[in-house]
């Protein structure tokens, strides 16, 4: 049964960098056809997808995140991490790990999330 | 970037009704990839539906979808009280992929 854990610091100061980790359990980083992404829900609204990546190192960010984000896989220890960086009160919200189905074509396309972490709620305050 | 409509904001039933919950896009959804998730309070999201028809590994057949282009339906038959939750739909259709603002099901 794959498993997929959130951690990281719960607090993190402004214009610092906020930085999580995914372990994956029960299944391989670098399985065919899925990818990993982060997406995150601020408290009360609703989801935010912020990027996503394929064991190759093909990654996807979104494009009002794109310029703070950077996620990489550790294929050897089965793992993959967010960063963001510069984040305000606004990035206040639960982060969740997820496996993503996605295809590697010419280019990598990503899909749907079927697999969740339980999340880990992240506040951004002094 | 499409953008997903989710309507009603809020729809309230009883246990036993059919739920008829919209997601409607601001263009056209490519090759119909649209997913819907349901989330309840205090838990992650967790996949119903996915190439606006597929059901998800587990899930049970009082839960359908359908539509094409920019109009998607997710059904829930005879809504059980597990079925009370947020359902969110999600495209991949187009990069950057998008949520829905979600639906709210709530008992009424």
């Amino acid at each position: 049964q794959l498993q997929l854990q959130e951690s990281g610091p719960g607090l993190v100061k402004p214009a610092e960098t906020l930085s999580l980790t995914c372990t994956i359990s029960g299944g391989s980083i670098s399985s065919n056809n899925y990818c990993w992404g982060w997406v995150r829900q601020p408290p009360g609204k609703g989801l935010e997808l912020i990027g996503s990546i394929y064991y190759s190192g093909s990654t996807y960010y979104d494009p009002s995140l794109e310029s703070r984000v950077t996620i990489s896989a550790d294929t050897s220890r089965n793992q993959f991490s967010l960063k963001l960086s510069s984040v305000t009160a606004a990035d206040t919200a639960v982060y969740y790990c997820a496996r993503q189905a996605c295809a590697d074509y010419i280019w990598v396309e990503f899909y749907y999330f079927d697999y969740w972490g339980q999340g880990t709620l992240v506040t951004v305050s002094s | 970037e499409i953008v997903l409509t989710q309507s009603p904001g809020t729809l309230s039933l009883s246990p036993g009704e059919r739920a008829t919950l919209s997601c409607r896009a601001s263009q056209s959804v490519s090759r119909g990839y649209l997913g819907w998730y349901q989330q309840k309070p205090g838990q992650a999201p967790r996949l119903l539906i996915y190439g606006a028809s597929s059901r998800a590994t587990g899930i049970p057949d009082r839960f359908s979808g359908s539509g094409s282009g920019t109009d998607f339906t997710l059904t829930i038959n005879r809504l059980e009280p597990e079925d009370f939750a947020v359902y969110y739909c999600q495209q991949y259709g187009s990069s950057p992929l998008t949520f829905g603002g979600g639906t709210k099901v709530e008992i009424k």
